[in-house]
């Protein structure tokens, strides 16, 4: 079965750290990974994807992720955390299932920023 | 555009009523998908469409109907409402599956 995990369902950073929450995936296709954030009360928001065209990718508010296929990893940083930053960050992944294509989320990681 | 509209925002239901969630998007994408998220459990997809006249179950279909007559509109329908289906319902659409999902606000929804 086609699965997500997120180590971690809380983490707590100072504002100015490091930011990292791990993501660990399986997948029997090539995979397309997924990180969405969800600020209070809101739907969900794309911050980056992986496709395969690049092992280190990019996102939205300084936020990026490398895909290591070696470790099944798709790990999400960022070097200096706002406050801005306090919300759920949910890492995905496509799969096929019953014939179609579709994505499974992981459980998510609730950011905390401290002052 | 306006991008994945939701209705109505909040909802309060007595066990055994029923209501419709509405969903809407300007979009013409394909793909549309209902999610149930509760905490701690991330999201769970309840049911999927992948174009107009086609849909499929999820991972937690129970107690849930949908239709989806035209490519803009995927309803979900709760028939009996349970206390356990007190939860926040996402609607998103895609283009393609591999490409990104837009969320709809939410349909905060409590069966008391």
């Amino acid at each position: 079965a086609q699965s997500v995990t997120q180590l971690g369902s809380h983490v707590s950073v100072s504002e100015g750290a490091l930011v990292l929450l791990r993501c660990n995936y399986s997948s029997s296709v090539p995979p397309y990974l997924f990180w969405y954030v969800q600020y209070p009360n809101q739907g969900l928001q794309l911050l980056l994807k992986y496709t395969s065209a690049a092992t280190l990718v990019k996102g939205i508010n300084g936020f990026e992720a490398e895909f290591k296929k070696s470790e099944t990893s798709f790990h999400l940083t960022k070097p200096s955390a706002h406050m801005s930053d306090a919300a759920e960050y949910f890492c995905a992944v496509r799969h096929n299932s019953g014939g179609y294509q579709k994505v499974t989320f992981g459980i998510g990681t609730k950011l905390q920023v401290i002052p | 555009n306006a991008g994945v509209t939701q209705t109505p925002k909040f909802r309060i239901l007595k066990i055994g009523q029923s209501m419709t969630l509405q969903c809407t998007q300007d979009m013409n994408h394909n793909y549309m998908y209902w999610y149930r998220q509760d905490p701690g459990m991330g999201l769970k997809l309840i049911y999927y469409s992948v174009g107009a006249g086609i849909t499929d179950k999820g991972e937690v279909p129970n107690g849930y109907n949908v239709s989806r007559s035209t490519t803009e509109d995927f309803p979900l329908r709760l028939e009996l409402a349970a206390p356990s289906q007190t939860s926040v319902y996402f609607c998103a659409s895609t283009p393609a599956v591999t490409d990104t999902q837009y969320f709809g606000p939410g349909t905060r929804l409590t069966v008391l």
